[in-house]
């Protein structure tokens, strides 16, 4: 079955530092990929999305590209924020199986100090 | 809109209880989501609606788990009896055709 896997946290930065957050999926066919971040206390926000190979969503300066060939969908930010702390959730839906379903990794805490 | 509205917020209850968590979707979405969240095992998917009908419940845990969604306003997952290891953040999400999903705030359970 589809499958997300991502690194472990927490990730630790201090503020302007370059962020990366792995994530590597298991799917046939092409599903969509997400990246999904929860602040403390809150629900599950979509930060950013791509629905086929090479496309790269992006949005508060955070930016992922679609590689099919590594079946990778890397979180990456030039400059992280205090306010960037929370966790990050990549997430996949569809693929050959076009399933509804919305499957997660199971997040990466990222820690920001000023 | 309000956007996705859980309740309760927080839940304390005692274990063989009955307990009731409800789900309010955003208004014209027709599909809805019931997620559970614990540090072990992460986001879990325990069942979701399409214009009110189950799709899959496959994540469901076990038969003391069960949701309704009598309209396509309102939703409840259902634990009964509960027991201290369902303690756990509970997230309801609704999404519109294939949109992205909207998440509530959660409901937190502690079972004691």
């Amino acid at each position: 079955g589809n499958s997300v896997t991502q690194m472990e946290g927490p990730v630790t930065l201090s503020e302007e530092a370059f962020l990366t957050i792995n994530c590597t999926y298991t799917a046939t066919g092409y599903p969509s990929l997400f990246w999904y971040v929860q602040y403390p206390g809150e629900g599950l926000q979509l930060l950013l999305k791509a629905t086929k190979a090479d496309d790269k969503g992006s949005n508060k300066g955070f930016e992922a590209t679609y590689r099919k060939e590594t079946t990778s969908f890397h979180l990456e930010k030039g400059s992280v924020q205090v306010s960037d702390s929370a966790v990050y959730f990549c997430a996949l839906r569809g693929g050959s199986y076009n399933t509804d379903k919305l499957i997660f990794g199971t997040g990466t805490r990222l820690q920001v100090f000023p | 809109d309000a956007g996705v509205i859980q309740s309760p917020r927080h839940e304390v209850t005692e274990m063989g209880q009955e307990v009731t968590l409800r789900c309010k979707p955003i208004s014209g979405h027709n599909s809805l989501f019931w997620y559970r969240q614990t540090m072990m095992r992460g986001l879990e998917l325990l069942i979701y609606f399409n214009n009110n009908v189950p799709i899959d419940d496959s994540g469901m845990p076990e038969d003391r788990f069960s949701a309704k969604m009598p309209n396509a306003s309102f939703s409840t997952l259902k634990i009964q009896p509960s027991e201290p290891r369902d303690s756990a953040v509970y997230f309801c999400a609704s999404r519109a055709g294939y949109t992205e999903a909207f998440f509530g705030q959660g409901t937190r359970l502690t079972v004691v």
